[in-house]
């Protein structure tokens, strides 16, 4: 069964940071591409970041580029999301989701975690 | 404002038919596979259709995709209680190198 756990979230200052875990079982991780996408409350869905199975392509969008930084260790079968200089506007659910495929540039997330709480605060 | 264009809300029937559509551009949907989510209120999203018009196994063909140029739908046949949750188009922008989604449509059962 596959399986994705989100942790790492919590209530954070503007201008601090935190990083977001992920951790996958069930199925053959460094086969698949990964992305987190988050949802503030009450609103749809934002596409955050998205790293290929073997880690060489990464992107970004562009609310968070420059101060997110994704990645994964595949002996682990983790993925991460280190979230730097946070805004208000980051308050949302991160969710993990796996890809179908290998690449990030055609999107097809088929698992998602239950998501985990990003609230930030003064 | 999303990159993909979906109405807010759309409503039928029990047993009745609906389409949701998704407008995009050359950047995304003409040039890319496109994907439809189901997300019942407090869950995750769930994946329906993939590149366009494939079903992951365990979704009923009550469920459907097409896409013509710029433009997605999604179409639900035999509308059922159930399928009341948001609905999410989404692709691969080229332009901007990055995941979109639409705006979400909210389906109503009446």
């Amino acid at each position: 069964e596959v399986q994705l756990v989100e942790s790492g979230g919590g209530l954070a200052q503007p201008g601090r940071s935190l990083r977001l875990s992920c951790a996958a079982s069930g199925f053959n991780f460094d086969d698949h591409a990964f992305h987190w996408v988050r949802q503030a409350p009450g609103k749809g869905l934002e596409w955050v970041s998205g790293i290929n199975q073997n880690g060489g392509g990464i992107a970004y969008a562009d609310s968070v580029k420059g101060r997110f930084t994704i990645s994964r260790d595949n002996a682990k079968n983790s993925l991460y999301l280190q979230m730097n200089s946070l805004r208000v506007e980051d308050t949302a659910l991160y969710y993990c989701a796996k890809d179908f495929g290998a690449y990030i540039d055609s999107p097809d997330p088929d698992y998602w975690g239950q998501g985990t709480l990003v609230t930030v605060s003064s | 404002q999303s990159v993909l264009t979906q109405p807010p809300s759309v409503s039928a029937a029990p047993g009745q038919k609906v389409t949701i559509s998704c407008s995009g551009s050359s950047s995304n949907i003409e040039r890319k596979y496109v994907s439809w989510y189901q997300q019942v209120p407090g869950t995750a999203p769930k994946l329906l259709i993939y590149d366009d018009n494939k079903r992951p196994s365990g979704i009923p063909d009550r469920f459907s995709g097409s896409k013509s140029g710029t433009s997605a739908t999604l179409g639900i046949t035999g509308l059922q209680t159930g399928d009341e949750a948001d609905y999410y188009c989404g692709t691969w922008d080229t332009s901007l190198s990055a995941g979109v989604f639409g705006g979400g449509t909210k389906l109503t059962v009446l």
